[in-house]
């Protein structure tokens, strides 16, 4: 199947800005999304952007998609001890009904 | 996760025995997707369900692993003889209603399986 990329791991200290990194590889791709699933908790949807969009802005959470590299950021403002998760990346297509995940970034907020 | 409800959370089952995993849609939703997250990966789409129809298996094992959804009642996920590689979490979601717009999926708590 395509691939979705994310590193695997970033640390912030709390009031800093996070932006975690996602690429797809996948050019049919109609939307992107953002999960946030926190230990032994299912996932929860944070935003998605459709793909002839550049940006969202949904509070603390900023989207930037670049069609032409593939390549999805999530930036989380004033980042709280409250945002340590991991963040998946997930992108649909019209080849197929399901959403295809990255295998997640595991952010840590430090006091 | 509201909406999307799915038990048990935690199943523990013995190797050679069959496991049995619910999901309700939300409210007026019929369709549902399986995905499962194995330790430390992400999540693995499986089937995708609408009632009484099986849409895409594609990602579904060849072998044990079955799917349904009937009329009534919730969307099972059965694992026949289960194997120490089946322990994962598995997940269901209900897609939005594109009709209104919302093309987001809501995803279940999950059940924790673990084979001992």
């Amino acid at each position: 199947g395509e691939d979705v990329e994310q590193s695997l791991f970033l640390s912030v200290r709390e009031g800093d800005s996070s932006v975690i990194n996602c690429t797809y590889t996948d050019s049919s791709s109609t939307y992107l999304y953002w999960y946030k699933q926190e230990p032994g908790a299912g996932l929860q949807l944070l935003t998605y952007i459709f793909s002839n969009m550049d940006m969202k802005q949904d509070q603390r959470l900023t989207v930037l998609l670049n069609k032409k590299d593939k390549h999805l950021s999530l930036r989380i403002a004033d980042t709280q001890t409250g945002d340590s998760a991991i963040y998946f990346c997930a992108e649909s297509s019209n080849s197929g009904y399901a959403l295809n995940f990255g295998k997640g970034t595991s952010l840590l907020v430090t006091p | 996760n509201a909406g999307v409800m799915q038990n048990p959370r935690h199943l523990v089952r013995r190797r050679g025995q069959e496991a049995r995993l619910r999901c309700s849609p939300m409210k007026g939703h019929s369709h549902v997707y399986w995905y499962r997250q194995l330790p430390e990966e992400g999540l693995k789409f499986m089937v995708y369900l609408q009632k009484e129809n099986i849409i895409d298996e594609s990602g579904m094992p060849k072998e044990r692993f079955s799917a349904e959804f009937p009329k009534e009642g919730p969307s099972i996920l059965r694992i026949q003889q289960v194997v120490r590689g089946d322990s994962a979490a598995y997940f269901c979601a209900s897609p939005g209603q594109e009709t209104t717009g919302d093309y987001g999926y809501t995803f279940g708590s999950g059940t924790r399986l673990t084979v001992v």
